[in-house]
């Protein structure tokens, strides 16, 4: 099985902090995207961030980036001046043949 | 601004009924994802559909579940009989092609089953 593995059930950062969230996965593609989600409490999934495996340049949106480390098959989302908004489940994906999501970390974000 | 509908919101049924959900995805999008999301866990990915055709329905309890989007346009996924395992939330998603494009998500309905 080609897996998705967030090993932070849950992070706690302080306003206007920075935090990383982990995330692994397992594939034997050489083609794929990979993405951050997140799904605030009561609300919609939105998207954050996305990454194609083929791009060797971190993806960067605002305060949102990604350490995209291919041959380790890693792929964190630092998220800077941590907002309270910022607080949801926050979900790893990846796409390729498979459509696979990581079970998810839950941010918390301390005023 | 384009959203994906989902209806019902809420569904409590008992164990044994049939139960359906509707899924209307932004227009234009081909691609149409059913997720099935158990409380404080990832979606499982259920179907995918590229226009009317399933792509991906691995996942699908098939014995149970149905989904069928005919025109290629709105959706519906059915479970009969429903189960106690089923109580989830299901979500649609839709996006303009498979893969790298973002997934635009519906609001979801929570099944509960007794």
């Amino acid at each position: 099985a080609q897996t998705v593995t967030q090993s932070q059930p849950e992070m706690s950062v302080q306003e206007a902090e920075t935090v990383t969230l982990s995330c692994t996965y397992d594939t034997s593609e050489s083609d794929y995207y990979l993405f951050w989600y997140k799904q605030p409490p009561s609300r919609q999934m939105i998207l954050v961030i996305r990454q194609e495996a083929y791009k060797q340049q971190n993806a960067t949106e605002n305060r949102f980036s990604v350490n995209f480390q291919k041959a380790a098959k890693s792929f964190s989302l630092k998220i800077s001046d941590s907002q309270l908004g910022d607080a949801a489940m926050y979900f790893c994906v990846r796409a390729g043949n498979m459509l696979t999501f990581g079970g998810g970390t839950r941010l918390m974000v301390k005023p | 601004e384009a959203e994906v509908a989902q209806s019902p919101r809420y569904k409590i049924t008992e164990k044994s009924q049939a139960v359906a959900f509707w899924c209307d995805p932004i227009s234009g999008h081909a691609t149409l994802y059913w997720y099935r999301q158990i409380l404080g866990q990832g979606p499982e990915l259920l179907v995918q559909f590229q226009d009317e055709s399933v792509v991906d329905d691995s996942q699908l309890p098939k014995d149970r579940f149905s989904a069928e989007r005919l025109k290629g346009v709105d959706s519906t996924l059915k479970i009969q009989p429903a189960e106690l395992g089923d109580s989830a939330m299901y979500l649609c998603a839709s996006s303009s092609s498979w893969g790298r494009n973002e997934q635009f998500f519906g609001p979801g309905t929570r099944l509960t089953v007794l």
